[in-house]
């Protein structure tokens, strides 16, 4: 079973620079055909899909975001990264990092079947 | 990006009841519709792809339906552990997105 952990500080100032890790374990994220994605949860409760990551590299990003986002992979530690820049108030949120794979039979039916538990990030002075 | 719209937002229910919650995409999705259940403070936990099959380990009592623009979630029988937030989610266009979420709660 795949487990996932979600890694960074939780306040970074407006106009900074938001970094977080994600630590994969019982599987490979260079594994052929799994997508290892960022998401974001506001205090509203809404979900958004931030991007990932395919075979430690190929991001693909949502083009809301896509001028201010980076996502990496480094199959060294098995981990994955979000960079997110100049970030305001308007993105505190939990963010949780999630393999986005093909459940079985699903054909190409891709899901987020494992997700970290989340962190809180708290953009403020 | 595809809309995503949820209903009801939130429902009261009773340990038992026979609960649907609807889907609907702002455009054709085939059966790209996944459903997820979130407890509170809780990462969302998959439950059923492809608009009807259910993920291993979920409970019979969650089903699935629907395709193109409109979906279903039913559980049938509500046990105390099913009072959580409820959330679609299209995979047929990028950017995949989410429904706003429902929230079934105890009458």
């Amino acid at each position: 079973q795949v487990h996932l952990r979600e890694s960074g500080p939780g306040l970074v100032k407006p106009s900074q620079t938001l970094s977080l890790i994600c630590s994969v374990s019982g599987g490979s994220i260079s594994s052929d055909g799994d997508f290892w994605s960022w998401i974001r949860q506001y205090p509203g409760k809404g979900l958004e899909f931030i991007g990932n990551i395919y075979n430690t590299d190929d991001p693909y990003y949502n083009p809301s975001l896509k001028s201010r986002v980076t996502i990496s992979g480094d199959p060294s530690r098995n981990e994955f990264s979000l960079k997110m820049t100049s970030v305001t108030a308007a993105d505190t949120a939990v963010y949780y990092c999630a393999r986005r794979t093909l459940p079985s039979g699903s054909g190409s039916h891709y899901a987020f079947d494992s997700w970290g538990q989340g962190t809180l990030v708290t953009v403020s002075s | 990006d595809i809309q995503m719209t949820q209903s009801p937002s939130a429902l009261s229910a009773s340990v038992g009841d026979r609960v649907s919650i609807t889907c609907r995409a702002s455009q054709d999705i085939k059966t790209y519709l996944h459903w997820y259940q979130q407890r509170p403070g809780k990462a969302p936990n998959l439950l059923i792809y492809a608009a009807s099959r259910s993920q291993s380990g979920v409970p019979s009592r969650f089903s699935g339906s629907g395709s193109g623009t409109d979906f279903t979630l039913t559980i049938s029988g509500l046990q105390p552990e099913d009072f959580a937030t409820y959330y679609c989610q299209q995979s047929y266009y990028n950017p995949v997105t989410f429904g706003q979420g429902s929230r079934v709660e105890v009458k």
